[in-house]
């Protein structure tokens, strides 16, 4: 059974970069027709989409964050990352892994999130 | 402000039926699927409906999804206090190139 794990500082500093691991077990990220997308969803407050990755490294970005996000991925490691520079308190957040199809926001598969706070 | 118009809350009496509409543009829901996803308190998203209408292996048919022109709706039978979430439509816009979610909806089962 497949499943997601997010990974990294729940704290970071106002202005630095924001960085997360999501971990693939039960099956392979290189699996066709997924993408590994992350989503956050800010105390309180709704979904919204960041961005995705294809195994092969094709990505889309929210074009609201996209001067701000890198998505990466790294299929030896079974991998994908998400890094988020410049942060603010406006970027807390529970940030959420997830494999979804094509042209599709989420899908079945999610991490169990990660709250990740931005403060000096 | 969601791209995706949801309202911001529903409810209804246990047994009864609910319905929770998602309204977009010709862009997002107006050319692309929607699927539909339920959030229990302090837990992760769980997807209920997907391509407009389909079920996941495990959702009840108490969970009906539709899709007409630029909105869709969510339908919810047999209401239970287990039924208690808030829940999200999202689809795909082809303009952005990019994910979009609805502002979601806080069902309330009386």
């Amino acid at each position: 059974q497949l499943q997601l794990q997010e990974s990294g500082p729940g704290l970071v500093k106002p202005s630095e970069t924001l960085s997360l691991t999501c971990t693939v077990s039960g099956g392979s990220i290189s699996s066709s027709s997924y993408y590994w997308g992350w989503i956050r969803q800010p105390p309180g407050k709704g979904l919204e989409w960041i961005g995705s990755i294809y195994y092969s490294g094709s990505t889309y970005y929210n074009p609201s964050l996209k001067s701000r996000v890198t998505i990466s991925v790294d299929t030896s490691k079974n991998q994908f990352s998400l890094k988020l520079s410049s942060v603010t308190a406006a970027d807390t957040a529970v940030y959420y892994c997830a494999r979804h199809p094509e042209r599709a926001a989420a899908g079945t598969v999610w991490g169990q999130g990660t709250l990740v706070t931005v403060s000096s | 402000q969601s791209v995706l118009t949801q309202p911001p809350s529903v409810s209804a009496a246990p047994g009864q039926k609910v319905t929770i509409s998602c309204s977009g543009s010709s862009s997002n829901i107006g050319n692309n699927y929607v699927s539909w996803y339920q959030q229990l308190p302090g837990t992760a998203p769980k997807l209920l409906i997907y391509d407009n209408n389909k079920r996941p292996s495990g959702i009840p048919d108490r969970f009906s999804g539709s899709k007409s022109g630029t909105s869709a709706t969510l339908g919810i039978t047999g209401l239970q206090t287990g039924d208690e979430a808030d829940y999200y439509c999202g689809t795909w816009d082809s303009s952005l190139s990019a994910g979009l979610f609805g502002g979601g909806t806080k069902l309330t089962v009386l």
